[in-house]
Parts: C-alpha cells; structure tokens; sequence
C-alpha cells in the first residue's frame, strides 16, 4: 500500500514569490494535517481536514497561507507571497480519523522549502 | 492546551547498549494517546510506539519499550540493544480530539 506522496521535495524560491505543496494521503484515511518544522524543532500543525472540511486552522497564518483538499482526498497547500521565514519542511500526514486512538497519523517524506 | 517537553537536546549511546529518552507532557483531556516518532535524515517520521493513556501496562515493539508514568505525566522511551540504524531525531507525540502535538525532539546517535 502506498504511504502518504508529497510534492515537491525539494523547493527554492526568491522571497515574494508564491509557491504550492501537494499532498496524496492513504487510501481511505479521512483526516490529513499540514503541519510545519523549523529547523531544529518538532512539527507544528498548521492546519487539519476531516474530509474535505478545515475544522482546525488556527495555527495557519491566513494572510499568505491557504489550503484546499477539494474532494476530501488530495490537498494542496500554497504561500503567497513568501517570505524568508517561510524555510522550513512542509509535511503533511494522514489518519483514518474514525476514533480518538486514529490520531496515530502516517507521514510523507516532507517538501524542504529555502526562500532566498 | 496541551504540551510535550523533550528536555534532551541530544543523546548518545554505544551500539548494544541501552539508551532512554524522557518525555514529558501535559493536557486537560482524560483521553488521549501518546507516541514515539523516529524521524531519519529522509525526513519521514516513522512510528516507534504508542501508548493508550487508559491502559496501565507499559507497551512494547521488539526493542523498543516505553515508561509510562500518568500521574507524573511522562513517557520515556527505552532502546534495548541499540543499532546503527536506529540513529535519527525522536520526537515525543501526545495526541487527543485529533489533534497531535510534538516536542522538539532528541537527537540520538549510537557509536560504533
């Protein structure tokens, strides 16, 4: 069975510029986070679908990042404009989201963002 | 809120030798789940173990056993027979109501 397929790996871009990750989470799981890690750092969730709804947002910072997971499958994740700050690895996971206990949550291999 | 505190930058330990890493936490909820993630120089953060937060006996995959303490609200990890491949970041997870929040992690290495 396949894991959770991010894209791109590996992504430099010039400051202002925008830029977009994308996420195939496991067959069937409802749940899928995005969640940032600095370097250094453990991951902080940025934002969490149940299917295709966001029902927890709060840490995403609204003025430049955005996210859809239209048809509650495939999501994708976008800064706009971005900024120096914004280097960091991008990774997005998933859950089967049915009880409390699916909180165990599988991992893509991440997208390595450098804003120069 | 809920919190997670790896108060262990980093570790080292000897290849055959037992290491173990600390973990503390802190949540309101009365039912939650914490993990053990590994995450190698790939990237992808791999399942060590989890642990019911309702269940007193400690949980155990091959190697790798945890310390579970719920009154004092720690989880510390142990690595029996440590292996070179078993070098990487270890993050301490608590997870409840889906939401999973981290530490900042431990860095181990194992020495040949």
């Amino acid at each position: 069975e396949a894991g959770v397929v991010q894209s791109p790996r590996y992504k430099i871009i010039e400051k202002k510029q925008p830029v977009a990750f994308w996420c195939n989470p496991i067959s069937g799981h409802n749940t899928l986070y995005w969640y940032r890690q600095n370097l250094g750092q453990g991951p902080e969730l940025l934002i969490r679908y149940e299917n295709e709804e966001a029902v927890d947002d709060s840490q995403l910072p609204k003025d430049r990042f955005s996210a859809e997971r239209l048809k509650g499958v495939d999501s994708t994740l976008k800064i706009q404009p971005a900024e120096l700050g914004d280097s960091a690895v991008y990774l997005c996971a998933s859950s089967l989201g049915i009880g409390m206990g699916d909180t165990e949550a599988f991992f893509g291999q991440g997208t390595r963002l450098t804003v120069v | 809120a809920q919190t997670v505190t790896q108060s262990q930058p980093e570790m080292s330990v000897q290849e055959a030798e037992t290491v173990t890493l600390s973990c503390t936490y802190d949540t309101s909820e009365s039912d939650y789940y914490l993990f053990w993630y590994k995450q190698p120089p790939s990237r992808q953060m791999i399942l060590v173990i989890r642990q019911e937060a309702y269940k007193q006996q400690n949980a155990t995959e091959n190697r790798f056993s945890v310390n579970f303490q719920k009154a004092a609200k720690s989880f510390s990890l142990k690595i029996s027979d440590s292996q070179l491949g078993d070098a990487a970041m270890y993050f301490c997870g608590l997870g409840s109501n889906y939401k999973l929040t981290f530490g900042k992690g431990t860095l181990l290495t194992v020495n040949p």
